[in-house]
């Protein structure tokens, strides 16, 4: 059963600071993973998709790499701001499945 | 594209009483997935569909829990009797039905059963 992991739970950083999220998964037989954003009472945002032949994909000041061998993946910040503070989830879509297994997520926040 | 579209966004409701949850996916996509999210177990998949069939439905809860389909835009998802313990938010996502694709969630339904 693929199960996905994020750390840390929280983390609290001043604007400007570059940050890294992590997220790891138990299976490495998967067919993309995707990195999400979600806003206090709001729904989720995809931010990057990353195919399981990909090691890494870039948007913005977003950066998500994958390792799928060690099951890993990270997503960095560049530069962070007030604006990125939310709640960032990642999410593997296992092989022979079309759903999504989701991390718990790391709760994000940038102090001006 | 106006995205996923959920309705209503925030629904209370008495114990006991039935609730229907809807859902109009994005326009050419033909999977489907309904998920709920909550603080103990975060976002659970319930079932999902792909061209209109549901093709898993291992999460639904319970029997109390039904959803359908009935054509390309549009999903229902139905709690009869509805409990506390289902209170949580729930979101419909759609995607094409490649496994390479994005998936799109919607803003979600927050559901309190008093």
């Amino acid at each position: 059963k693929q199960e996905v992991t994020q750390i840390p739970a929280a983390l609290s950083v001043p604007e400007g600071e570059n940050l890294v999220l992590n997220c790891s998964f138990t299976d490495s037989a998967i067919y993309n993973l995707q990195w999400f954003r979600q806003d206090p009472g709001k729904g989720l945002t995809s931010l990057l998709l990353i195919q399981s032949s990909q090691r890494e994909q870039t948007s913005g000041r977003l950066n998500a790499s994958l390792d799928k061998s060690s099951g890993r993946s990270t997503l960095y910040i560049a530069a962070s701001q007030p604006g990125d503070s939310a709640t960032y989830l990642c999410a593997v879509r296992p092989r022979g499945f079309q759903k999504l297994v989701f991390g718990t997520g790391t709760r994000l926040l940038v102090s001006p | 594209d106006a995205g996923v579209i959920q309705s209503p966004r925030h629904e209370v409701t008495e114990m006991g009483q039935e609730v229907t949850l809807r859902c109009k996916p994005i326009s050419g996509h033909n999977s489907l997935f309904w998920y709920r999210q909550t603080m103990m177990r975060g976002l659970e998949l319930l079932i999902y569909f792909n061209n209109n069939v549901p093709i898993d439905d291992s999460g639904m809860p319970e029997d109390r829990f039904s959803a359908k389909m009935p054509n390309a835009s549009f999903s229902t998802l139905k709690i009869q009797p509805s409990e506390p313990r289902d209170s949580a938010v729930y979101f419909c996502a759609s995607s094409l039905s490649r496994t390479n694709t994005e998936a799109f969630f919607g803003q979600g339904t927050r559901l309190t059963v008093v």
